[in-house]
């Protein structure tokens, strides 16, 4: 099956800093990728769609200004989260869509301090 | 708008038991279902992807059915160990849309 990598697997960083996260499709081309959100002891919630050469779709409640979300390539996409605060802090997985399912990377755990 | 249940939100069982997860939904149009498993601080991993036109999945000790016309599925279990400890989500697929997850159960084995 499809391999979806991301990077950094975690990240700590300063309130008002930027994290940027990647999103790697390594099996085929993905022209739909989504952005899932989890707080500890929650479930996922879809923060976004992200799609190749188009701008990004986000959920309500998500503020596109502060996740920047950008489908470079077939097999890239990346989340900024801009001016990151401590309340940004969360485990980010993002998918891509494959023919019957999703798929999955592993996930980045960012803690902003 | 699609709606995923699971119950019991937290399950805590002794090694070698038997086990039942469910998970309901409430729009039937679904493609399939699918069963993740998801460890502590980790990512998921895919149990049981059923789909629409099936009625059960096996893997192991694992089994999953599902009635799509009733909008429910459960996950069994069979003698339950330890290294099964961890959150099991629930997830529907309905085609264009993402994937729409339960909150998951959170299962404890205890040895």
């Amino acid at each position: 099956g499809a391999v979806v990598s991301q990077h950094p697997s975690w990240v700590i960083c300063k309130s008002g800093t930027s994290v940027k996260i990647e999103c790697r499709s390594l099996d085929f081309q993905a022209t739909t990728m989504f952005w899932y959100r989890q707080f500890p002891k929650q479930s996922l919630m879809l923060m976004a769609t992200s799609n190749e050469g188009s701008k990004a779709t986000y959920e309500q409640g998500v503020e596109k200004d502060k996740f920047l979300i950008n489908h470079a390539s077939l097999t890239l996409s990346t989340l900024t989260v801009t001016s990151a605060h401590p309340e940004d802090s969360s485990f980010y997985i993002c998918s891509e869509r494959g023919r019957e399912t999703q798929y999955f990377g592993p996930g980045t755990r960012l803690l902003v301090l | 708008k699609q709606e995923v249940t699971q119950i019991p939100a937290a399950l805590s069982v002794p090694e070698g038991e038997n086990l039942v997860l469910n998970c309901s939904f409430t729009d039937s149009a679904i493609y399939n279902l699918q069963w993740f498993r998801q460890d502590p601080g980790k990512g998921l991993t895919s149990l049981l992807l059923i789909q629409s036109s099936q009625r059960e999945q096996t893997s192991g000790r694992l089994n999953a059915s599902l009635d799509k016309s009733s909008g429910r599925s459960t996950l069994y279990i069979a003698a339950s160990q330890p290294g099964d400890s961890a959150t099991y989500l629930c997830a529907v697929y309905s085609g264009n849309t993402p994937l729409v997850f339960g909150k998951g159960t959170r299962l404890s084995v205890i040895a």
